[in-house]
């Protein structure tokens, strides 16, 4: 079967630095999305990785390892705004979008 | 106004209603989608519409029934559903089907309840 694994929740400290991992067996691998999602709002785009190596954008960087079929978002100096559920998704062979359960991300002061 | 927009944002309805969500793009897109979101579980597709023809179907019960009528416009029409059909439904768009890096814009949702 396919299937995504990241944590179910993880807490931080505002103005630290959070790392969330995400860990993928699928069929085939055409890239991996994260997305944000706020409480009762809709699921926004973070970044995507085709190519092993890190992404940085702002605060935000996204890291990937094919062959270890791993990636992790690590989000810097945390802002209570960031307490949000991270979903992790892996397009596959067949192009479909495979999802993980999300992480819900609590920022405390 | 721009984006994905869903109404309504809450429904509460019987096993024996029908009801239907709507969902509306601003984006110039061609592929539109409908997803499942139930607490604690990965995100569900449901049906996915591109250039207006539907190109999956997930095993979705035929209790629920999509109607995409042009690329702006989504439909989800519900009837005699159950409890367990109780979620966040959200609809989402992207520039096309199938492209290797698009990035899918969703909607707020409907968050259904089933008494």
């Amino acid at each position: 079967g396919q299937n995504i694994d990241q944590p179910t929740e993880m807490t931080a400290t505002e103005g630290a630095i959070v790392q969330i991992n995400c860990t993928y067996q699928t069929s085939g691998f055409n890239g991996l999305f994260w997305y944000q999602q706020h409480a009762g709002e809709a699921p926004t785009f973070l970044s995507y990785n085709v190519l092993d190596g890190l992404e940085e954008k702002g605060r935000f960087s996204s890291f990937l390892s094919r062959s270890k079929g791993y990636s992790y978002l690590l989000l810097k100096e945390l802002q209570m705004k960031d307490s949000a559920s991270y979903l992790c998704a892996v397009r596959n062979s067949n192009y479909q979008l495979i999802w993980g359960a999300g992480t819900k991300l609590i920022i405390k002061p | 106004e721009t984006g994905v927009t869903q109404t309504p944002r809450h429904l509460v309805m019987g096993m024996t209603n029908k009801k239907s969500l709507k969902c509306e793009q601003h984006l110039g897109h061609n592929a539109m989608y409908w997803y499942k979101q139930s607490a604690k579980k990965p995100l569900e597709l449901m049906f996915v519409y591109n250039f207006k023809e539907q190109t999956e179907n997930n095993s979705v019960p035929s209790r629920f029934s999509p109607e995409c009528p042009n690329s702006s416009h989504l439909f989800l029409h519900l009837h005699t559903l159950q409890p367990e059909d109780s979620a966040l439904y959200l609809c989402a768009s992207s520039q096309e089907f199938g492209a290797g890096n698009e990035k899918l814009f969703f909607g707020s949702g409907t968050q259904l309840s089933v008494l």
